[in-house]
Formats: C-alpha cells, sequence, structure tokens
C-alpha cells in the first residue's frame, strides 16, 4: 500500500531555532499533502495545505511565516517551524489524498523546544 | 462549518465486553465519513470509509456502520490489542480525494485483559 515516510519521528530543539520536518511518498506521487498538528490528548488540527509547485495554502490562525512549507517535488513535502518556542512543542503529522481510502498519514514528529 | 463530535472521550472495557464508539457529525454535503485507529506516539492508521446511510463495513472485530447523522464503531468481543484511540473524520466538498478532513477529538479505548 502506499507509505508515507515522515522523519525525524522525534526532535527536541531549543528555543528560538528551526526545524524542518520531511514527508516523502515512497511509492505514489503526493501532488497534495495536509499538515497536522496534535496537541496531548486533542485530536488533529489541519494547519495547511501544500501542493506540489503552488504555494501552500494555511488554515485560520496559523503563521505562515512561522511554519514555511514548501512542496518542491511530487514525492517531497517539508515543514520548517521557525524561531521555534515551547509553545510549538507538539506532535505533527502530515498525511497524502489516497482516493477512496482516505488519506496514509506519516508516523508523525515530536518536537519538544526547550 | 462542518462539526465532528465523538462520544464517548474514553471507554475501558474488560476483554470480550462488546460495545460501540459514536461519531456525529454536521457537514454540507458529506463525501465520506473515515475511521482510523492511532496508537500513541504514531499517525493514524485507516480502517473505514463510508459514502452513504445505511452501508456497513466490517474488518475483524470492528464494524462500521453511517446514517445521515451519525456513525457507529461498534467492536465485538475485544482484545488489549484494540486498545487505541479511535478517530472519525468527515470529507466534504466537490473535489473528492483531495479536500481536507476534519477530525473528531477521538475515543481513548483500553481493553483490560
Amino acid at each position: 500500500g502506499a507509505v508515507v515516510s515522515q522523519h525525524p519521528s522525534w526532535v527536541i530543539c531549543k528555543s528560538g531555532t528551526s526545524v524542518k520536518i520531511e514527508c516523502r511518498s515512497l511509492d505514489f506521487q503526493a501532488t497534495t499533502m495536509f499538515w497536522y498538528r496534535q496537541f496531548p490528548k486533542q485530536s488533529l488540527m489541519l494547519m495547511a495545505t501544500s501542493n506540489e509547485g503552488s504555494k501552500a495554502t494555511y488554515e485560520q490562525g496559523v503563521e505562515k511565516d512561522k511554519f514555511l512549507i514548501n512542496h518542491a517535488s511530487l514525492t517531497l513535502s517539508t515543514l520548517t517551524v521557525t524561531s521555534a518556542h515551547p509553545e510549538d512543542s507538539s506532535f505533527y503529522i502530515c498525511s497524502a489524498p489516497q482516493g477512496m481510502r482516505g488519506y496514509t498519514f506519516g508516523s508523525g514528529t515530536r518536537l519538544t523546544v526547550v | 462549518e462542518d462539526q465532528v463530535t465523538q462520544s464517548p472521550e474514553a471507554l475501558r472495557l474488560q476483554e470480550g465486553e462488546s460495545s460501540s464508539l459514536n461519531c456525529s457529525y454536521t457537514v454540507s454535503g458529506l463525501r465520506g465519513l473515515f475511521w482510523y485507529r492511532q496508537d500513541p506516539g504514531k499517525g493514524p492508521e485507516f480502517l473505514f470509509t463510508l459514502y452513504s446511510a445505511g452501508e456497513e463495513k466490517e474488518k475483524e472485530r470492528l464494524k462500521a456502520t453511517l446514517t445521515k447523522k451519525e456513525s457507529f464503531l461498534h467492536i465485538t468481543a475485544p482484545k488489549p490489542e484494540d486498545s487505541a484511540t479511535y478517530l472519525c473524520a468527515v470529507q466534504a466538498g466537490s473535489n473528492f480525494g483531495n479536500e481536507k478532513l476534519t477530525f473528531g477529538t477521538g475515543t481513548r479505548l483500553t481493553i483490560i485483559p
């Protein structure tokens, strides 16, 4: 089946630094990638939608200058958290549409900002 | 605005004790309702897609059903390995397959041996 590989699985960074999260579609081409954030014991909240070759679409309340999304190719989408702060600590997950199977999700990235 | 509400928030069952999880939704133009399983620290794993009222799907000990207002995930004779958070999500819109999913807050299911 379709697989989305997400890296890193966890990262700890210092406040003020930037962190890049990568999602790769391994056996299919992902023209669209959704990026979600999940806080403990809460559900997935959509942050933005990336489309290969065009600018990402951000949900209301999500700072596009802080969460930089690049969909450089049909197999790679990246999320960069710039100038990270402790409140950005969360679980970040990417997902790609799979038609009738809904969406294939990456394994998630646990970001801790100290 | 699309809304998805799941209940209960948490459920503890004895092994073998059957039960149901509820997902109520309000959406304009439902294209699909999805059930996912999520283990701690991992991404959601696809279980079912339902498209129209009256539809049912089964997989091992799980069966999902759909009405015009809600969906149920029935779990029969659960085992400890069924312990996870079960997420419900809806997809609406005209561009089927590329529209975002709206998720409920999930039901944390714990099966006690």
